[in-house]
Formats: structure tokens, C-alpha cells, sequence
């Protein structure tokens, strides 16, 4: 079982969104993160505990292994609201999600 | 471009059979696994199961609580690969997205379809 929290993170632009994960069990580094956009399809931003995927901007790092993890984004930007998920595949099938956190632009 | 095309928005009454699907372009379909996730409004994002196309059996895998519900096929001449129920329930309402594994299916999903929305109501 994955947990995220905050459930809703009001940030300003330019300044820093700090999103955590905890797991029930270790699962290695085996920890993903997506952001999805109202009305789009997640994207996968980070993989590997910290490894960014292409495309994803260098402001987004991923830290942490085992059982907890942080997303940090600095410099948030407008576009970057919405939903972030955790996703552990350490364990697949079935491999799980994290509720989510919504990030607000206060 | 690499992506994943599925097909359109369903409404189907429960007890109907329906069949959905996802295309390939853009990378070689047949060597990654391509998997489906659901999301359920209050239940957040699940992952139901995978296939690798390009296998000489195409057997697929399934998240426990879903074998037997759904059945995961894929048609590697068509580079499409489908979700299909031959009961549906009002449980099986929500959105679902055909993803692509970036490895094996121990590996996250590089790459999503922009969803299929499925809506089951009497």
C-alpha cells in the first residue's frame, strides 16, 4: 500500500512543492511519479526513485528508497498543477498507485 | 511520434460484452509489454494487466483480483492491443488507459493513451 501526502499542496508559483510517498513495505527503488493534467492522461515524470524521464525538466528531482520518497519541484510553474501520483512496481502483478496529491497554485 | 490511440467512449448495460482497444505507432510494438490501468473516481489509478504482443503465446498477466473478469489479447499484425469483458458490471464503470511498460512489467509506464472512457448504467 502506497500513502502520499499532503492530500492538497497550495503553492505559489516560483516557489518549491515538496510531495511525499511512504510504502507499507520496502520497495527498493522500484518508485515511480506521474503528473496528470485535468482531462490528460498521466506522465511519467520520475522513475527509479530519481531518475527523470525524458522531457521532464531538471526543477523536478526524486530521493529516497525502502519505503519513503519525495518529489520536490522548485520554481513551480503554473502549468504544473494538478494530480501527482506515486507508483511502485517492485511487487507487479499488480504493481500500485498512491492516491495522489493535488497541487493548487495559491 | 511514439503513442498510443485508443478507441472511443462506451455506454453499455450491465450484462453487455464489449471489447475496447489501443494502437501502436511509432515504436515497435511488439517488444514491449502494454499494459492497461483504470481509474475509478474514489478508487484512484489500478493496474488490471499486460501483454507482450510480439510472444510467441502473447499470454498475458493480470493483478489478481482481475483474472477471469477481463481478458487482455493483443494482434501484433494490427500493432493493437484489447481489454474485453463478456459481462459487464456497473463496477466496471471508469476510465481506462493502455500504457506502455518502459521494460519489463516490473517497470513504470513511459508512455499513456489518452483513455478510454467506459460507462456501465441500466
Amino acid at each position: 500500500v502506497l500513502t502520499q501526502s499532503p492530500d492538497t499542496l497550495s503553492v505559489s508559483p516560483g516557489e518549491t512543492a515538496t510531495l511525499s510517498c511512504r510504502a507499507s513495505q520496502s520497495v527498493r527503488r522500484n518508485l515511480a511519479w506521474y503528473h496528470q493534467k485535468p482531462g490528460q492522461a498521466p506522465r511519467l515524470l520520475i522513475y527509479g526513485a530519481s531518475t527523470r524521464a525524458p522531457g521532464t525538466p531538471v526543477r523536478f528531482s526524486g530521493s529516497g528508497s525502502g519505503t519513503d520518497f519525495t518529489l520536490t519541484v522548485t520554481s513551480l510553474q503554473s502549468d504544473e498543477i494538478g494530480l501527482y501520483y506515486c507508483h511502485q512496481y517492485n511487487n507487479w502483478p499488480p504493481g500500485t498507485f498512491g492516491p495522489g496529491t493535488r497541487v493548487e497554485v495559491k | 511520434e511514439e503513442q498510443l490511440v485508443q478507441s472511443g467512449a462506451e455506454l453499455k448495460k450491465p450484462g453487455e460484452s464489449l471489447k475496447i482497444s489501443c494502437q501502436g505507432s511509432g515504436f515497435d510494438f511488439s517488444s514491449f509489454w502494454i499494459g492497461w490501468v483504470r481509474h475509478v473516481p474514489g478508487r484512484g489509478l489500478e493496474c488490471l494487466g499486460a501483454i507482450i504482443p510480439g510472444a510467441a503465446t502473447a499470454n498475458a498477466r493480470y493483478r489478481p483480483s482481475f483474472q477471469g473478469q477481463v481478458t487482455i489479447s493483443a494482434d501484433e499484425s494490427t500493432r493493437t492491443a484489447y481489454l474485453e469483458w463478456t459481462t459487464l458490471k456497473a463496477s466496471d464503470t471508469a476510465m481506462y488507459y493502455c500504457v506502455r511498460h518502459l521494460r519489463s512489467t516490473d517497470s513504470p509506464f513511459d508512455l499513456w493513451g489518452r483513455g478510454t472512457l467506459v460507462t456501465v448504467s441500466s
